[in-house]
This record gives C-alpha cells, structure tokens and sequence, in this order.
C-alpha cells in the first residue's frame, strides 16, 4: 500500500536561508512523486513532479527535490528563502500499478518564513 | 481554458439536510477524485473514478455518494449531513498516471 510521511508538521526559517522540506514514501512498485503548494485559503499548486526520469527535478519558484530510491525520500529545498513562500506543502505519492491512478498526501508541512 | 471548476464555493448546511456539490473538467480527462481536507490530516480520498459511468470508493466513503454520469462532471452528494462532515472538499482530474492532477479551488462547507 502507498503512504507518505511528512517528518515536519512546521518548519520555520528565516528569509533568504535554504529551505529543507522532509518527505519519505512507501509505494509497491516505481511511483510518481510531487510536491503540492497550497497558500491560506487557496487551492493547490503543482510545484514540482517526479516521474521515473531525472532524480533531480527542478520546479517552479526555485524549489528543487530529488528522488533518492534507496531512501524513499523526495525532499523538497530551496535556496533562499522568501517571504511569499509562507504556505503549507504537500508530498503525494502515485503507484504507478494501481490502476486507479489515485494521489495519497503526505499530512503536510506548514513553511513560517521569518523577516 | 477553466481548468477544473467547482460549485458552490461556500456552503452552510444543518445537521440532517442533503446538497451536491458539483465538479466540472474541461480537459477531457478520464479520472476524477474527491477529497476532504482537515487540519493535520492532509487530503483524505472520498470517492474517485476512472471514467464515465464508474465510480469507486476511497479511505473515508461513508457517508457521501458519487456519480458520474458525464466524463466532465463528478458529482458529490451528502444525504444527510453530520457535523463531521465539515471540512473542505476538493476535486481533482488527472488525464495518465504519470501526470499530475489539476485541483479545484475547493468547498468550504460547514454543518451545524
């Protein structure tokens, strides 16, 4: 069965400092992986995917994950912080095997970003 | 190009009184979901379906039914609303599995 696990309910950094966002996934078979971004009161916003090509996958806004197999991890960083990066974010998980295509969410992480 | 579309926005219900909340894609996608989303808890999978005239149940069902009686519209009805069925419901389309999901802007909806 898939899962995923977001190590950090909160994390909080100052601006213009690296960003390091923790997700692990448990998946039968070769998942498809992404990051959502989702602003107070707003919908949610593809950031970044990751889907059996380059385990390191560049997206919008300067944030960046890898995929590293051997841990089953997809962190998500960033360089330099900023102010409008304040929101919560979501890792998902996607079996490629199950049929249904279905997206399982991590419980999220609530990014604070301090002046 | 709307994207996915959902109706209404906001929504007070009493405890016991039915709605539907409508979702609409107009990207031809083949599988559509619903979820719920609680503090804490990320989003919850309702209900989903992998096309026309399908439909499948998700981690927390109870309580909600769906349809989808045309490829660009999932239908989610609540029968009887409980106060735990306040939350935010989003719906989501995906066209292949290697593909990312398009959300809706969501459903506040509370129960009293």
């Amino acid at each position: 069965a898939q899962s995923v696990t977001q190590l950090d309910s909160h994390v909080s950094v100052s601006e213009g400092t690296p960003v390091l966002l923790r997700c692990n996934y448990s998946s039968s078979y070769s998942p498809s992986l992404f990051w959502y971004v989702q602003h107070p009161n707003k919908g949610l916003q593809l950031l970044l995917k990751y889907t059996s090509a380059a385990t390191l996958v560049k997206g919008i806004n300067g944030f960046e994950a890898e995929f590293k197999k051997s841990e089953t991890s997809f962190h998500l960083t960033k360089p330099s912080a900023h102010m409008s990066d304040a929101a919560e974010y979501f890792c998902v998980v996607s079996d490629t095997m199950d049929s249904s295509y279905k997206l399982i969410f991590g419980s999220g992480t609530r990014l604070l970003v301090r002046p | 190009n709307a994207g996915v579309t959902q109706t209404p926005k906001f929504r007070v219900l009493k405890t016991g009184q039915s709605m539907t909340l409508l979702c609409a894609q107009d990207m031809n996608h083949e599988y559509m979901y619903w979820y719920r989303q609680d503090p804490g808890m990320g989003l919850r999978l309702i209900h989903y379906s992998v096309g026309e005239g399908t439909t499948a149940k998700g981690e927390v069902p109870d309580g909600y039914n769906v349809s989808r009686l045309k490829k660009q519209n999932f239908l989610l009805g609540l029968e009887s609303a409980a106060p735990s069925q306040t939350s935010v419901y989003f719906c989501a389309s995906r066209r292949l599995m290697n593909t990312e999901a398009f959300f809706g802007q969501g459903t506040r909806l509370t129960v009293v």
